[in-house]
């Protein structure tokens, strides 16, 4: 069965620091890309950041650039991201997903096919 | 930045069908996805590349797209489809990755 589980979630004070973790298990880490989506409290998804399958590739959304690094151990079959500078609009559930895609002709669709259950983060003084 | 926008809400009875739109420029060209997200637990891919239903989803869901429009449809509605529904895309660079504002389909 194909599991991903986050952790690291909690609360912290506006310019505060965190780390979140994602472990995997039921597929092959090493071979899939993966990303962090976010949900504020009663708002939609926004994608975050993504990593390539080697770690050797990194994007991320103009709202975290410079705030926050995605990194990944495939020995431990896991994701990280290091989340600095908190503002109070980071708050949020932070999912973890496994990337998926297809190509049609020379284009490259990603998507995200399994999610984990979420970790959340609350920045509040 | 790309946007696509979505209807906030659909109502339907039990057994009638559910459409829920997502408009977007560049949906002509880069495929459309759903996600189911029920409350409290994590999303789920109900159609992928516009019209392609993973394994385990039940029939009764559907994708199409036309133009700069994409559209989920539930057949035959069921309580347990109530949830909120995302549409995804990429904009026409494929760089920046977006999720529709969102639908909650309400079923009674």
């Amino acid at each position: 069965e194909v599991q991903l589980l986050e952790s690291g979630g909690g609360l912290v004070q506006p310019g505060g620091s965190l780390r979140l973790s994602c472990v995997t298990s039921g597929f092959t880490f090493r071979s899939y890309a993966m990303s962090w989506v976010r949900q504020a409290p009663g708002k939609g998804l926004e994608w975050v950041s993504g990593i390539s399958d080697t770690g050797g590739t990194t994007y991320y959304a103009d709202s975290v650039k410079g705030r926050f690094t995605i990194s990944r151990d495939n020995s431990k079959n896991t994701l990280y991201m290091q989340v600095n500078s908190l503002r109070a609009e980071d708050t949020a559930v932070y999912f973890c997903a496994k990337d998926s895609f297809t190509i049609s002709g020379v284009v490259v669709y990603w998507y995200f096919d399994l999610w984990g259950r979420g970790t959340l983060v609350t920045v509040s003084s | 930045s790309y946007e696509l926008t979505q209807p906030p809400s659909v109502s339907v009875s039990p057994g009638q069908t559910a459409r829920i739109t997502c408009s977007g420029d560049a949906l002509s060209k880069k495929y459309a996805y759903w996600y189911q997200q029920k409350s409290g637990q994590a999303p789920v891919l109900v159609i992928y590349e516009d019209s392609k239903r993973p394994s385990g989803i039940p029939e009764r869901f559907s994708g199409s797209s036309s133009g700069t429009m994409a559209t989920l449809t539930i057949s035959g509605a069921r309580v347990e489809d109530e949830a909120d529904f995302y549409c995804y895309s990429t904009d026409s660079t494929g760089n920046q990755r977006v999720f529709g504002t969102g639908t909650k389909v309400t079923v009674l």
